[in-house]
């Protein structure tokens, strides 16, 4: 059965610390997404990776960095975490291509910056 | 940039019956793709059902459907004899054919009562 592996399912964090949010694929996908949802406001893009150590910016970028050292691993980074970042995060992945991929997600970290 | 709308955050039906679900969006490509995503209780959001732009003919797959319609801008999912199972958030999405990012909408929450 093909996975998306995120390492926290709940993930409690003080204001200013750094914050790692890690996916773990085994599709050997070369695409992969990092998302926020919230209440309300559905589904926003941080950042993608259409290859090893390539990222791209995606609808909310600010206060979030991401690393791709190998292909089957996206990192989320949260430099200095803050309470707006509260959040659900959800990683997915997708094989190359673009537009009609489908994307495959983990199940969430839900996390909360106090 | 390319905007996907949701109008009904909430929704019920009953179990056995029939219920649509809208989506429209906004977009100045001729060629796209379109999709329903459902997130369960458990998070992990799996694909439902997706449409080529260029395919007139509407997507199926079991009990749900699409009614596409692409002059009007307007993805409805149509879920047909109702289950338990399918109780969960409904998210739209569109995606460029150029494009890797997948752009959501807000959600619909779909209740199903027995």
């Amino acid at each position: 059965d093909v996975k998306v592996t995120q390492s926290s399912r709940y993930l409690v964090k003080r204001t200013g610390e750094k914050v790692f949010l890690e996916c773990v694929q085994d599709m050997d996908h070369e695409n992969m997404f990092w998302y926020r949802q919230d209440p309300g406001l559905g589904l926003r893009l941080i950042y993608f990776s259409y290859d090893v150590k390539m990222k791209e910016k995606g609808d909310i970028p600010e206060g979030y960095s991401v690393s791709r050292e190998k292909k089957e691993r996206f990192s989320l980074i949260l430099e200095s975490a803050s309470t707006n970042q509260t959040s659900m995060y959800l990683c997915a992945s997708s094989h190359l291509g673009q537009g009609k991929e489908k994307l495959f997600f983990g199940s969430g970290t839900q996390l909360s910056v106090l | 940039a390319q905007t996907v709308t949701q109008s009904q955050p909430e929704m019920s039906v009953q179990e056995a019956e029939t219920v649509t679900l809208s989506c429209t969006y906004d977009t100045s490509e001729s060629d796209y793709y379109l999709f329903w995503y459902k997130q369960p209780p458990s998070r992990q959001m799996i694909l439902v059902i997706r449409q080529e732009a260029y395919k007139q003919q509407n997507a199926t797959e079991n009990r749900f459907s699409v009614n596409f319609q692409k002059a009007a801008k307007s993805f409805s999912l149509k879920i047909s004899d109702s289950q338990l199972g399918d109780a969960a958030m409904y998210f739209c999405g569109y995606s460029g054919a150029g494009s890797y990012q997948l752009t959501f909408g807000k959600g619909t929450k779909l209740s199903v009562i027995p």
